[in-house]
């Protein structure tokens, strides 16, 4: 089992529309959790960290889900700009500072 | 500020052969991190060093060598060059070894090997 699991896509949605993005990691350990957005042939640039009471910034949200092991990413209204790969990241746990554990990614597309 | 800067931007190399991939940070940080980045399999950690004279092996060392040359900078050398070498490498650097601090990715070597 990978210890960080997304559902690779591709999401496919209309200008304006929600869409969520779920991930689950398996180390229950982990203390730190991330989105990072990754543009075609980019670098992973950090997108929101995820906490615990779940944390919004304008058309994003994170939720956490510790008991579940469960991690959400929300965008309302998408822009054609909202075309990416989302990535879930999760730190190693206890004992594996610096070793973040990226998850393969989930695909956006948002057409006009 | 550059940020984090890698060279070369792309690299074909023949089996056996090596190479050093660099990487450079002007952000003071202390800790820096080698990924490779496959289709399908996502960011995997080949070495990261916590800080200037450290250097930890990750999920995938094998067939790679690093040097911490000094705060800036960390290299990764590929020694004898195998196909399955084919990859996009990132460099990254972050404030401190604690993984709750966001990474800065550099734009990625793309290397094929043939």
């Amino acid at each position: 089992r990978k210890e960080v699991e997304q559902d690779p896509g591709p999401f496919n949605v209309p200008e304006g529309a929600t869409v969520a993005f779920n991930c689950t990691y398996s180390n229950s350990a982990s203390q730190s959790f991330f989105w990072y957005r990754q543009d075609c042939r980019k670098e992973p640039k950090l997108l929101m960290s995820v906490y615990s009471s779940g944390n919004e910034d304008g058309r994003f949200t994170a939720q956490l889900n510790r008991a579940s092991q469960y991690i959400s990413l929300l965008i309302r209204d998408s822009k054609l700009s909202d075309s990416a790969t989302y990535l879930c990241v999760v730190n190693g746990g206890s004992g594996n500072t610096g070793k973040l554990i990226f998850g393969q990614g989930t695909t956006l597309q948002v057409k006009p | 500020n550059a940020g984090v800067t890698q060279t070369p931007k792309f690299q074909v190399l023949k089996t056996g052969q090596s190479m050093t991939l660099q990487c450079a940070q002007d952000m003071n940080h202390n800790s820096m991190y080698w990924y490779r980045q496959d289709p399908g399999m996502g960011l995997r950690l080949i070495y990261y060093s916590a800080s200037e004279g450290t250097t930890d092996k990750g999920e995938v060392p094998n067939g790679y060598n690093v040097s911490r040359l000094n705060k800036r900078e960390f290299s990764l050398r590929l020694e004898s060059a195998a196909p399955s070498q084919t990859s996009v490498y990132f460099c990254a650097s972050s404030e401190t070894d604690l993984s709750s601090y966001e990474q800065y990715f550099g734009p990625g070597t793309r290397l094929t090997v043939t």
